[in-house]
C-alpha cells in the first residue's frame, strides 16, 4: 500500500514570496490533515479536511495560509506571503476516517526555509 | 486547553539499557493517547496507542500504560537497540470537535553500541 506522498521535499524561498505544497493521501482515506512542525517542537495542526470539507482550521493563519482539497483526494497548502517564522516542516497526514481512535499516517514532510 | 508535556531530551543510552520517556497530559474528558516515532529522514509513524484508562499499548518491545489517576502515559522499553535511535512524540486526541492530535515537543533518543 502506497503511503502519503508529499512534494516538494525541500523548498527555500525569500520572505514575501509565495509557496505551495502538495499532498496525496493514502487511497480511500477520507480525512486529511496538514501540520506545521517548527524545529524543536511537536507538530501543530493547521487544518483538517473530511472529504473536501473543512472540519477544523482554527489554528490556520488565514491572512496568509490557505488550503484546499478538491474532489476529496489531493490537497494543496499555500502560503502567501511567507514570513521568516513560517520556516518549518509541513506534514500531511491521512486517516481512514475522523475519530480519536483512528491512526493517522504521515507523509515525509516538506521542509520550508524562508530567508 | 489540551496539552502534552514530555521529558526534555536528548536522551543518550547504551545498547541494552532500560528506557523511560515520561509523558503527562492535560485534557477534558477521556482522550486517546499515542506514541509516535520519527526515525532519521523518515515521517512520523505510530508506535503504540491506548484508548481508555488502564489500557496498555505495546509494539516492538515498547510499552506504555494509560494512567488516568496520574494523567500519564510513560514510554518504556526493557532493552534498547541502536536501531531505536529516533525522536519520540507523545500525543493525545480528545473527544468532540475535530478530535485532532495534540503533540508534545518530542524527545530525541540516541542509543550507542
Amino acid at each position: 500500500e502506497a503511503g502519503v506522498a508529499q512534494s516538494p521535499r525541500y523548498k527555500i524561498i525569500e520572505k514575501r514570496q509565495s509557496v505551495a505544497f502538495w499532498c496525496n493521501p493514502i487511497s480511500g482515506h477520507a480525512t486529511l490533515y496538514w501540520y506545521q512542525q517548527i524545529l524543536g517542537q511537536g507538530p501543530k495542526l493547521l487544518i483538517q479536511f473530511q472529504n473536501n470539507g473543512v472540519v477544523d482550521d482554527s489554528q490556520l493563519p488565514k491572512d496568509r495560509f490557505s488550503a484546499e482539497r478538491l474532489k476529496g483526494v489531493d490537497s494543496t497548502l499555500k502560503i502567501q506571503p511567507a514570513k521568516l517564522e513560517d520556516s518549518a516542516v509541513y506534514l500531511c497526514a491521512s486517516s481512514l476516517t475522523a475519530g480519536r481512535h483512528n491512526e493517522q499516517f504521515f507523509g515525509p514532510g516538506t521542509r520550508l526555509t524562508v530567508l | 486547553g489540551n496539552s502534552v508535556t514530555q521529558m526534555e531530551g536528548p536522551v543518550t543510552l547504551s545498547e541494552e539499557a532500560f528506557l523511560t520517556i515520561n509523558c503527562t497530559y492535560t485534557a477534558t474528558g477521556y482522550p486517546s493517547l499515542f506514541w509516535y516515532v520519527q526515525y532519521p529522514g523518515e515521517g512520523l509513524q505510530l508506535l503504540l496507542k491506548a484508548t481508555k484508562a488502564d489500557d496498555k499499548g505495546s509494539n516492538k518491545g515498547f510499552e506504555a500504560t494509560y494512567r488516568k489517576e496520574t494523567t500519564s502515559f510513560h514510554l518504556e522499553k526493557g532493552s534498547v537497540q541502536v536501531s531505536d535511535s529516533a525522536v519520540y512524540f507523545c500525543a493525545l486526541s480528545s473527544q468532540g470537535g475535530s478530535e485532532k492530535l495534540v503533540f508534545g515537543k518530542g524527545t530525541k533518543l540516541t542509543v550507542n553500541p
